[in-house]
């Protein structure tokens, strides 16, 4: 079975800082590992995924993630916060091949604030 | 940009009654999904469909929904005999690729009250 674990559920920095977002995932298989934003009254938009290509992964509005299979970690970047970066956040994984046609396996978001 | 949409934004019912939820899937795309966030909880897998029919369900998915594609466009998710603790944000998703990663392209949610 599948699980993702967010460490944090609200992260606050100020415009410019470094934005760390953390996610943990429990997969059997290897995973496909997502990170998605949802900004208010919206869908869940795709920031990048990982697909056991690179390890770093660029998505979009410059953020990036690296996956660490030692720390069975896929945690956030983006070097330096925007205002409009102010939005809930959702590490995903899904797992390889067998008989799954893609199940998502979201944590349970963390919302991020970005101060002036 | 394609994109995928649904139908209503908000939906409000009383308890036992049936509701429909739709979406429109992007195009081209061949894998469907059905999830729902419970206000304050984790957004939680419902159903995937695939060629005509359902792949693969969680154990919240039980008799008393179905899911269809009617038409070659539309994709559904009916409640029978909504419950209040149906309450949620049912988002509708799809994917194009086949064999995976199932990149998931996900519509704006329809939020559903159940009084």
């Amino acid at each position: 079975a599948q699980s993702v674990t967010q460490l944090g559920s609200h992260v606050s920095v100020s415009e410019g800082a470094l934005v760390l977002l953390r996610c943990n995932y429990s997969s059997s298989v290897p995973p496909y590992l997502f990170w998605y934003v949802q900004y208010p009254n919206q869908g869940l938009q795709l920031l990048l995924k990982y697909t056991s290509a690179a390890t770093l992964v660029k998505g979009i509005n410059g953020f990036e993630a690296e996956f660490k299979k030692s720390e069975t970690s896929f945690h956030l970047t983006k070097p330096s916060a925007h205002m409009s970066d102010a939005a809930e956040y959702f590490c995903a994984v899904s797992e390889v091949g067998g008989t799954s046609y893609g199940k998502l396996t979201f944590g349970q978001g963390t919302i991020l604030t970005v101060h002036p | 940009e394609p994109e995928v949409t649904q139908t209503p934004s908000h939906q409000v019912t009383q308890m036992g009654q049936e509701v429909i939820l739709r979406c429109v899937p992007i195009s081209n795309h061949l894998y469907f999904y059905w999830y729902r966030q419970i206000l304050g909880q984790k957004v939680e897998f419902l159903v995937s469909f695939y060629n005509n029919e359902i792949s693969e369900k969680s154990e919240i998915f039980d008799d008393q929904f179905s899911v269809e594609r009617p038409d070659g466009s539309n994709f559904t998710l009916k409640i029978r005999s909504t419950k209040l603790e149906d309450s949620a944000m049912y988002f509708c998703a799809s994917g194009e690729e086949a064999g995976g990663p199932y990149e998931q392209y996900f519509g704006p949610g329809t939020r559903l009250t159940v009084t």
